[in-house]
């Protein structure tokens, strides 16, 4: 149980171009889900928090505008990079998390982002 | 806020021994600590996870443990085999709908 899809799992773009990258949970309604990013050999880092029908929380440093978060349902939340920057290519992942609390995460497969 | 230290960032074990990956926590308050597993190019796998009411947990080759006092817990991988070769990040959270903190990564080989 508790599975996680993420879509597309690559995407290459120019640069100034939106990217946008959906987390879908596929047996739970996840009622917070969250963004992470991570670079090479590196840790993940949360980018934000979002809420089912509410604005997404974001960490210090991130741009609200920049990574737009939408999480319209249950089962969907989306990440679009606007206006992608050759330093905006990394390893996107998003987790769910449902009614056992935040600490039950389940992550997804992650979408690779190369902006050229 | 919570920081998550872990070690250490490589290990190389021989198949069939076994691997132990150490994280320190800072926050008292933090009571859950999932392990996360991440092969290459793939998302992070919860492999087991350890509450602070528990000292230790099992799940076949796989065990936690956890020192409240020390603020500490580590991953026990005994028989380690081939496809136990990934990155392992240790995780702290406060409470049920606060965020999870994660280690920086423990990349674990295990050589033939």
């Amino acid at each position: 149980g508790a599975v996680v899809s993420q879509h597309p799992s690559w995407v290459i773009c120019k640069s100034g171009t939106s990217v946008k990258i959906e987390c879908r949970s596929l047996d739970f309604q996840a009622t917070t889900m969250f963004w992470y990013r991570q670079f090479p050999k590196q840790s993940l880092m949360l980018m934000a928090t979002s809420n089912e029908g509410s604005k997404a929380t974001y960490e210090q440093g991130v741009e609200k505008d920049k990574f737009l978060i939408n999480h319209a349902s249950l089962t969907l939340s989306t990440l679009t990079v606007t206006s992608a920057h050759p330093e905006d290519s990394s390893f996107y992942i998003c987790s769910a998390a449902g009614l056992a609390g935040l600490k039950t995460q389940y992550f997804g497969p992650g979408t690779r982002l190369l902006v050229l | 806020g919570e920081n998550v230290e872990q070690h250490p960032s490589t290990l190389s074990v021989q198949e069939g021994d076994s691997a132990v990956i150490k994280c320190t926590y800072s926050d008292s308050a933090s009571n859950y600590f999932p392990w996360y597993k991440q092969e290459l190019g793939k998302g992070p796998q919860l492999i087991i996870d350890i509450r602070s009411n528990v000292g230790e947990k099992k799940d076949q080759r796989i065990a936690v443990t956890l020192n409240k006092t020390a603020k500490h817990f580590s991953l026990h991988i005994t028989e380690t085999q081939p496809e136990d070769s990934a990155v392992y990040f240790c995780a702290a959270s406060r409470g049920r709908d606060d965020k999870i903190i994660f280690g920086k990564g423990t990349r674990l080989h295990i050589l033939p």
